[in-house]
């Protein structure tokens, strides 16, 4: 069974840092998928970055890019100049083909003015 | 960009009877919806996956005949609590697929039920 591994259930940073949050996952396929999803306070999902895995290249969006090392199985997420708007809940998932998402357990996020 | 819209976003229902909570895509075919359960400061627990013009297929430990889930079409799943009770108040959040897997999934904005 495919499992997703978010260590850190909690952390905080100031406003204007740089934070990373970690995802490590397990699966024996080698095509699949892998996303960062935000939830804020409203509690609506909103998909932050998406990284296919048969890319070697990491994903970047604007102040959010991916450390995807596919061998150790980490997709690492990286906040930059990191702003009050980025407190949120923040879940690492994959899927793989037409499967369903998987879920890690989250990581919630403070960001300190 | 893909929207999913969930509604409603907050109800309340007496003990033992039904609410039923709608899920649309707005502009594109959702051929599969998703209904998913939040616990408060907890991750997404998949419920059951909605298949357009066919039966759901509920996650292990989920009574299907308590949340009953319809997909009449592309654009629609409705899921309805039968019966509620207060354990089942809860945050209900539906999400579709896109065109393609590598796209993800997009969500509604949520449910929160709460049974009194």
């Amino acid at each position: 069974a495919q499992t997703v591994t978010q260590s850190q259930p909690e952390m905080s940073v100031q406003e204007a840092e740089t934070v990373t949050l970690s995802c490590t996952y397990d699966t024996s396929e080698s095509n699949y998928y892998l996303f960062w999803y935000k939830q804020p306070p409203s509690r609506q999902m909103i998909l932050v970055i998406r990284q296919e895995a048969y890319k070697q290249q990491n994903a970047t969006e604007n102040r959010f890019s991916v450390n995807f090392q596919k061998a150790a199985k980490s997709f690492s997420l990286k906040i930059s100049d990191s702003q009050l708007g980025d407190t949120a809940m923040y879940f690492c998932a994959f899927i793989i083909g037409n499967e369903k998402l998987t879920f890690g357990t989250g990581t919630r996020l403070t960001i300190i003015p | 960009g893909a929207v999913v819209s969930q509604h409603p976003s907050r109800v309340i229902c007496k003990s033992g009877t039904s609410v039923k909570i709608e899920c649309r895509s707005l502009d594109f075919q959702a051929t599969t919806m998703f209904w998913y359960r939040q616990f408060p400061k907890k991750s997404l627990m998949l419920m059951a996956t909605s298949n357009e013009g066919s039966k759901a297929t509920y996650e292990q430990g989920v009574e299907k005949d308590k949340f009953l889930i319809n997909h009449a079409s592309l654009t629609l799943s409705t899921l309805t609590v039968t019966s509620a009770h207060p354990e089942d108040s809860s945050f209900y959040i539906c999400s579709a697929r896109g065109t393609a897997a590598n796209y993800g999934y997009t969500f509604g904005s949520g449910t929160r039920l709460t049974v009194v």
